[in-house]
């Protein structure tokens, strides 16, 4: 498995601002993704960081509104830019092992007012 | 149609039952299912995965695949309190494309 760390936890956020999450993973992996959870509905898939290029995104999700780096093999940063109170929600990232196994970091809860 | 349905609950059952979640997913090409536990406030952990149809068994936890009627199952025996989370079932087709259920909130009461 992986240990993942996000930063911030949480955070409260006026609209029309814009917030970047952290993922730091403690070992060299491939794949990285990021998640949007939101209340009572399944993990949705943002995108996939690569490492070296541009992220690839999934349907419904933009450059311009998720900007995603991904500088190096342990570290990640998802930017949610001018935010609106619909992008209230906890934002995953997540790790990929092996074929199917993913492992996930505790999240970040934004709540933008 | 969401290609994962999973019944949010809440279900909530007696210390020592078994427990019953259940997935149905309408992705014929999905061979890798996995259920994953999301305590309060904590990200989800893989809990159990299975390739294609079968069972598969890691301590009180089963889990089961059935591909001809797209149903997949997790049982938790002898349930603890500290079994109580969130369970989320996913499908995968190919290598790292997992699609998520609702997940089921679950409560073991001592």
């Amino acid at each position: 498995s992986a240990v993942i760390s996000q930063k911030p936890s949480r955070d409260i956020c006026q609209r029309g601002t814009s917030l970047t999450i952290q993922c730091q993973v403690d070992s060299q992996v491939t794949m990285m993704f990021w998640y949007r959870q939101q209340p009572g509905q399944s993990l949705t898939l943002i995108a996939t960081a690569n490492q070296g290029s541009e992220a690839t995104y999934e349907s419904g999700f933009v450059i311009d509104k998720f900007p995603i780096s991904r500088p190096n093999l342990t570290f990640s940063t998802l930017t949610v830019s001018n935010m609106s109170p619909e992008d209230s929600s906890i934002y995953l990232c997540s790790v990929g092992l092996g074929v199917y196994e993913q492992y996930f970091g505790p999240g970040t809860r934004l709540t933008v007012t | 149609q969401k290609e994962v349905e999973q019944d949010p609950g809440p279900l909530s059952v007696p210390e020592g039952a078994i427990v019953s979640l259940n997935c149905t997913y309408s992705n014929s090409a999905f061979q890798y299912f996995m259920w994953y536990r999301q305590y309060s406030r904590k990200g989800p952990e893989l809990l159990m995965y299975t390739y294609s149809s079968g069972n598969k068994e890691d301590g009180r936890f089963t889990a089961q695949v059935d591909k001809s009627s797209k149903y997949i199952s997790l049982f938790i025996r002898d349930s603890q309190p500290s079994d109580s989370a969130t369970y989320l079932c996913a499908g995968a087709e190919g290598a790292q494309k997992l699609v998520f259920g609702q997940g089921t909130r679950l409560t073991i009461n001592p």
